[in-house]
Formats: C-alpha cells, structure tokens, sequence
C-alpha cells in the first residue's frame, strides 16, 4: 500500500497563476481532507470530504476550490495563486465514522512568488 | 469549542534523558485526542490516541500520554529521548466526529548527544 500520496512535491508559481494539488489514497478511505501548515500555526483545514460526493469548507477556505473526483482522489485548486497561499499543503484521509486517525501524505511545498 | 495549546514552543533534551511536552486542551464536551509527530520535510505520525478508553495511552516508539479530565491536559512523555526522537510534535482535538482536527502551534524536540 502506498497509503496518501501527493503530487506535485514542489511547485513555485507566480502570483496570479492557478494550479492543481493532486491527492489520492489506497486505504479504501471514506474521508478525505486538505491542510495548510504555516510555521508556529500547526496545521489548518482549509476543505474536507466527509465521503463521495460531498465537499465542506473547513477554517481557512478563501482562495482554494476542491474536486472529489472518485472515492480515492481529492483535488485542490488555487484558480489564482497569491503570496500569502506559499504554505505546505497536506492531504489526509480517514475511515468514516468512530474516531479513527487521520493518515497524512508528504506533503506539497508551494511558493507563490 | 475545541482547542489546544502547547505550552512549549521548544524543548531540548539531552539523549537518555526524559522527555516532557505539555498540552492543555479545551472542550465543551469529553475530547478525543491525539499527538502527532513529524520529522523533518516528511508527513504526519500518529503517535497515539485517546478514545475514553483509558486515561493513560501509550503509542509507538516509547510514548505515552495521560489524559487528565481535572487539569484537561494530555502531556506527552517517554522516560528516555533518542536521538531519533528529534521532530516537532503536534496535540490534536477532534471536533465534528472526527472530521475536524484541530492542531496546536506544535513542539519542536531537540535531542543533543
């Protein structure tokens, strides 16, 4: 099992320019989520799909459009990259229901210049 | 509504010595929580949870944590730091069934030889 990857690993952009975060899982999760990790703030949910089919907004959401695009895949979309989106993007998933861990992938490193 | 706060932004240690990082949480009802760990450039490990099921937690790698509901903190501590141990640590409540977690600003661990 691969469990969470994410592609790309790193990506530099220009403020204005749009890209997409790509995320998929092999663990036959239901849930699925996006984070943002800045230094001294941990990590901050910034969109969720709770299962197929559904998306919601999570605490930091302005600026980022989500696809579920099957029960394996979650996109994030930047439609117009500005500075202040240069973070690291995490991508997780997780068993629906209970209170089960959420499992992370690597990591996408973005810089918005 | 959930919170946590990690009450030390730093903590170094020397190899062999205990290690103590310290979380007070908030909630308007029984928590569930977790600590994670992350090495440098990777993803998130989940080093343990808590579910109600025990007050005292033990994880992977010689971690333990002990949820006290008086004082409502969750201190993470293993009796002997290795140098592998050397990673920023993150205290994380679960809000929304699962679907929502909230980290602390986390706890970077330095190890010294």
């Amino acid at each position: 099992n691969a469990g969470v990857t994410q592609t790309p690993k790193f990506q530099v952009l220009k403020t204005g320019q749009s890209m997409t975060l790509q995320c998929a899982q092999d663990m036959n999760h239901n849930s699925m989520y996006w984070y943002r990790q800045d230094p001294g703030m941990g990590l901050r949910l910034i969109y969720y799909s709770a299962s197929e089919g559904t998306t919601d907004k999570g605490e930091v959401p302005n600026g980022y459009n989500v696809s579920r695009l099957n029960k394996r895949e979650f996109s994030l979309r930047l439609e117009s990259a500005a500075p202040s989106q240069t973070s690291v993007y995490f991508c997780a998933s997780r068993l629906a229901g209970g209170l089960w861990e959420q499992f992370f992938g690597p990591g996408t490193r973005l810089t918005v210049l | 509504a959930q919170s946590v706060t990690q009450l030390d932004s730093h903590v170094s240690v020397s190899e062999g010595t205990p290690v103590l990082l310290r979380c007070n949480y908030s909630s308007s009802y029984s928590p569930s929580l977790f600590w994670y760990v992350q090495h440098p450039n990777k993803g998130l490990q989940l080093l343990l949870k808590y579910t109600s099921a025990a007050t005292l937690v033990k994880g992977i790698n010689g971690f333990e944590a002990e949820f006290k509901k008086s004082e409502t903190s969750f201190h993470l501590t293993k009796p002997s730091a290795h140098m592998s141990d050397a990673a920023e640590y993150f205290c994380v409540v679960s809000r929304e069934y699962g679907n929502k977690l909230v980290f602390g600003a986390g706890t970077i661990l330095r190890v010294k030889s």
